[in-house]
C-alpha cells in the first residue's frame, strides 16, 4: 500500500538558516509527489510538485525539493528560511493516474529570530 | 478569484444533532473532495467525487454522507454528530486525472460537545 513518512513532527530553525524537511514514500512505481505548506486557520497551499523529467524542482517562495528514486526520498528545502515560513508543511504522493492522494502527517516549522 | 469555499467556518453541535458542511468551486474542476484533518494524523479522505453524480467512500467514510449537488458543489452531511467528530473539515477540487493538483477551502472547524 503507498505511504508517506514524514519522520520530523516538529523543526525549529533560526531566520536566515538553511532548512531541510524530509519526506519519503512507499510506492511501488514512480509516484507524483507533492508538498503544500498550511498557515495557521487557512487551508492547504501547493508549494511544488513532482511529476517526471529534472528530479530538482523549483516552487514558490524560494522553495525546492529533489526527488530521489533510490532512497524513496522528496525532500524540501530552502536556501534562508525567513520568519513568514513558519507553518505546517505537507508532504503527499499521487499515485499514477489517479485523483486521489496520500498524506504524510506533517512537519510543524518554527522559526526563531 | 474565489478558488473553494467552505461555509460554515465555525460550528459548534451537541451529540447528535445534525449538519451540512457546505463547499463551492469556482474553477471548473471535476473532482472534489472532503478531509477531515486531526492532530498528528495528517489529513484523512473521507469522501470524493470523481464527476458530477458520482461519489466514492475514502479512507474514513462512517458517520458521514456526501452529495454532488452539481459540478460546483459538494456537501458533507453529519447525520448524528459525535464528539469523535470534532476535527477541521476541508474542501478540495482539481482538474481530475493525472493527478492535477488539489485546491484547498480555509476549512471550517467543528465542536461537538
Amino acid at each position: 500500500a503507498q505511504s508517506v513518512t514524514q519522520p520530523d513532527i516538529h523543526i525549529t530553525v533560526s531566520e536566515g538558516a538553511s532548512l531541510e524537511l524530509r519526506c519519503n514514500y512507499s510506492y511501488g512505481a514512480t509516484p507524483y509527489l507533492f508538498w503544500y505548506v498550511q498557515s495557521p486557520g487557512q487551508g492547504l497551499q501547493l508549494l511544488l510538485k513532482y511529476f517526471s523529467g529534472d528530479t530538482l524542482v523549483q516552487g514558490i517562495k524560494g522553495f525546492e525539493a529533489e526527488f530521489k528514486r533510490s532512497q524513496s526520498s522528496f525532500n524540501l528545502r530552502k536556501p534562508s528560511v525567513h520568519w513568514s515560513d513558519a507553518a505546517e508543511y505537507f508532504c503527499a504522493v499521487g499515485p499514477y493516474n489517479t485523483d486521489k492522494l496520500i498524506f504524510g502527517t506533517g512537519t510543524r516549522l518554527q522559526v526563531f529570530p | 478569484n474565489a478558488g473553494v469555499t467552505q461555509t460554515p467556518k465555525f460550528q459548534v453541535l451537541k451529540t447528535g444533532q445534525s449538519m451540512t458542511l457546505q463547499c463551492a468551486q469556482d474553477m471548473n474542476h471535476n473532482s472534489m473532495y472532503w478531509y477531515r484533518q486531526d492532530p498528528g494524523m495528517g489529513l484523512r479522505l473521507i469522501y470524493y467525487s470523481a464527476s458530477e453524480g458520482t461519489t466514492d467512500k475514502g479512507e474514513v467514510p462512517n458517520g458521514y454522507n456526501v452529495s454532488r449537488l452539481n459540478k460546483r458543489e459538494f456537501s458533507l452531511r453529519l447525520e448524528s454528530a459525535a464528539p469523535s467528530q470534532t476535527s477541521v473539515y476541508f474542501c478540495a477540487s482539481s482538474a481530475g486525472r493525472n493527478n492535477q493538483p488539489q485546491h484547498f477551502g480555509d476549512g471550517t472547524r467543528l465542536s461537538i460537545l
